[in-house]
């Protein structure tokens, strides 16, 4: 069955870039689409974006121009970038899967916990 | 994008059913049949229970059940027991095809 991990840095600085990978194993990155999902401590759940294993993508208007989602179908990965991080991108950061064409997220990684500080 | 409305709470007694609602607007949960919600255990990721509005995925009880009427979604769960404490999150598709979440209910089991 497909799982997911998320992984990269635990600490990054303000102003600077948050960057993620997603690795899938057990399943192959097509045809589905695939999500990077946040949560800050104590908060609930916000949708970042998502990218087509084509490379199309959509992201959440408040968060458009400082985030950039990738796919690597190659390495079965993708990826995301937010640039000029504040404290208030402080999260755990979940990658989620979705069927092409279908609304739900399934199945999750562990999620990973981003803090941004100096 | 504005999250959609839940409760912040809601609990109920062993055994009993409990309902939690998810308002949103004609852009998202009134304008598509595509809600899904998901149940969240403390320290665990996310897990889907109901897709598409009605419809559980294999494995998911058959205490998970939803509906929804307008603007509103509902997530029913009957005979509660004491591992549904839990947070729970409605989903939905928006008319720019985004998604957006709820901010989440918590269920407490007395």
């Amino acid at each position: 069955q497909v799982q997911l991990q998320e992984s990269g840095p635990g600490l990054v600085k303000p102003s600077e870039t948050l960057s993620l990978t997603c690795t899938v194993s057990g399943g192959s990155i097509s045809p589905y689409s695939w999500s990077w999902i946040r949560q800050p401590p104590g908060k609930g759940l916000e949708w970042i974006g998502y990218i087509y294993y084509s490379g199309s993508t959509n992201y959440n208007p408040s968060l458009k121009s400082r985030v950039t989602i990738s796919v690597d179908t190659s390495k079965n990965q993708f990826s995301l970038k937010v640039s000029s991080v504040t404290a208030a991108d402080t999260a755990v950061y979940y990658c989620a899967r979705s069927p092409i064409a279908r609304n739900w997220f399934d199945p999750w990684g562990q999620g990973t916990l981003v803090t941004v500080s100096s | 994008q504005s999250a959609l409305t839940q409760p912040a709470s809601v609990s109920g007694s062993p055994g009993q059913s409990i309902t939690i609602s998810c308002t949103g607007t004609s852009s998202d949960v009134g304008g598509y049949n595509y809600v899904s919600w998901y149940q969240q255990h403390p320290g665990k990721a996310p897990k889907l229970i109901i897709y598409d509005v009605s419809n559980r995925p294999l494995g998911v009880s058959n205490r998970f059940s939803g509906s929804k009427s307008g603007n509103t979604a509902s997530l029913t769960i009957s005979g509660l027991q004491a591992e549904d404490e839990a947070d729970y999150y409605c989903s939905s598709y928006t008319s720019i095809n985004t998604r957006v979440f709820g901010g989440g209910t918590k269920l407490t089991v007395l």
